[in-house]
């Protein structure tokens, strides 16, 4: 069965203090892995695409990357603006249907 | 550029009542599109997905249905709405590059 499991669940960090989030998935054929943010209340924010292993992308301080079983979303130096939930999603089937995990919540406190 | 319109962002409905739900995008042509539930402490949940005029696929068996009169409308609705129903609704339209999502409606059933 096609799963996506982002970790840890929460993490706050002070401003400054770089991390990285994760996001594990088994799917049949990966066609694509996407990185949401989504602020309280609104709707998901598109940040990255990635294709294939060994894929980068970067953003201001935010920098994805992928392997063959998970990727991982790099923060650095963030700053309070940065506090939302990350979502990764993983793309299956020739509809192009997206497979949501539950989401990393960021807090970044000043 | 494509921009993606739902409302109402907010809705208190009674148990066993209707619901209606709209979506309309502009600036495509023949987008596929998606219905998603975002429960408290789930991940997003797709409901249906649509890939043209009057074609709905349904990922899980509940109680709501949806419609696509017309290319770029996508309704989703119900009969008789459960307190199981609550959350928070969005509409997106997709492409292999990635996913734009509405702004949601948040639907409490009381």
């Amino acid at each position: 069965e096609d799963q996506v499991t982002q970790s840890p669940e929460a993490l706050r960090l002070q401003e400054g203090e770089s991390s990285s989030l994760n996001c594990s998935y088994t799917v049949s054929g990966l066609r694509g892995l996407f990185w949401y943010r989504q602020d309280p209340g609104k709707g998901p924010e598109f940040l990255f695409t990635l294709y294939s292993a060994g894929e980068e992308k970067e953003k201001e301080r935010l920098k994805a990357t992928l392997t063959k079983k998970e990727s991982f979303l790099h923060i650095t130096a963030p700053k309070p603006e940065d506090s939302a939930t990350y979502l990764c999603a993983v793309l299956r089937g020739s509809q192009g249907n997206l497979i949501f995990g539950k989401g990393t919540k960021l807090s970044v406190k000043p | 550029s494509q921009t993606i319109h739902q409302w109402p962002a907010t809705l208190v409905q009674p148990v066993g009542s209707p619901l209606s739900l709209e979506c309309t995008v502009e600036g495509t042509s023949n987008p596929n599109l998606y219905w998603y539930r975002q429960a408290a402490g789930r991940g997003l949940q797709l409901l249906f997905y649509s890939v043209g005029i009057g074609q709905i696929s349904s990922e899980v068996p509940q109680n709501l249905s949806a419609s696509r009169p017309q290319d770029r409308q996508f309704i989703l609705s119900s009969k008789k709405l459960l307190l199981s129903d609550s959350g928070f609704y969005l509409c997106a339209w997709g492409a292999n590059y990635g996913y734009t999502f509405g702004s949601g409606t948040r639907l409490t059933v009381v």
